[in-house]
């Protein structure tokens, strides 16, 4: 199955810090989503990107497909931020199934 | 909309016991998927429908697990016997196909169900 890679595992921030969040998969996909796990184990939807750039406020992600990865900004990092983001991957011809990353573990001091 | 609903938030049982994790998806979202995260293997996909109906069920850890779909806007998820090494949190999650061919949008998640099993 496809292989998913996310980097750095771990990501420590003094507030007001501006980071990137990458994701590196294997194979051609279909769809690529961002999430953002809250200290309360939510799963919050973030980007749904298959292709191209997208923001949101302080956050934008962009997918290059054809060179298999994506990257997450996170500007202007706020404690808020803190918790575990995930890329995951839907993989062409092979169902709907969503392939999750390992995560990268973000806290964000004040 | 409320987005995917799902109970109990918590369960505790003993091992042995039958649990069973409810799910109602996303109005109109015409998959519904289970997903379990864990410390060890992080979020696994377990089993996914599309139209109520089980497309692929390889991520079930065994016979022990059963999932239903018996209607657009209710599924569930059991395990008989329970045991301890199925402590876990179990995510449902709900997405919409725009293709015929079931390409689809992005998928929604539950808030969770985490189980502990003694």
């Amino acid at each position: 199955g496809i292989q998913v890679e996310q980097s750095p595992p771990d990501l420590i921030l003094q507030e007001g810090a501006n980071s990137t969040l990458r994701c590196n998969f294997s194979d051609s996909v279909n769809n690529l989503q961002w999430f953002h796990q809250n200290p309360w184990g939510q799963l919050i939807n973030l980007f749904y990107i298959p292709s191209g750039t997208k923001q949101n406020g302080r956050l934008s992600a962009t997918t290059v497909a054809t060179e298999r990865y994506s990257l997450l900004y996170i500007s202007s990092s706020q404690t808020t931020d803190s918790g575990v983001y995930f890329c995951a991957v839907e993989q062409n011809n092979a169902g709907n199934m969503l392939t999750f990353g390992g995560g990268t573990r973000l806290m964000v001091k004040p | 909309d409320a987005g995917v609903i799902q109970s109990p938030r918590h369960e505790v049982t003993e091992m042995g016991q039958e649990v069973t994790l409810r799910c109602k998806p996303i109005s109109g979202h015409d998959y519904l998927f289970w997903y379990r995260q864990t410390m060890m293997r992080g979020l696994e996909l377990l089993i996914y429908f599309n139209n109520n109906v089980p497309i692929d069920d390889s991520g079930m850890p065994e016979d022990r697990f059963s999932a239903k779909m018996p209607n657009a806007s209710f599924s569930t998820l059991k395990i008989q016997p329970s045991e301890p090494r199925d402590s876990a949190v179990y995510f449902c999650a709900s997405s919409q196909s725009y293709t015929s061919g079931g390409d689809t949008y992005e998928q929604y998640f539950g808030p969770g169900t985490r189980l502990t099993v003694t």
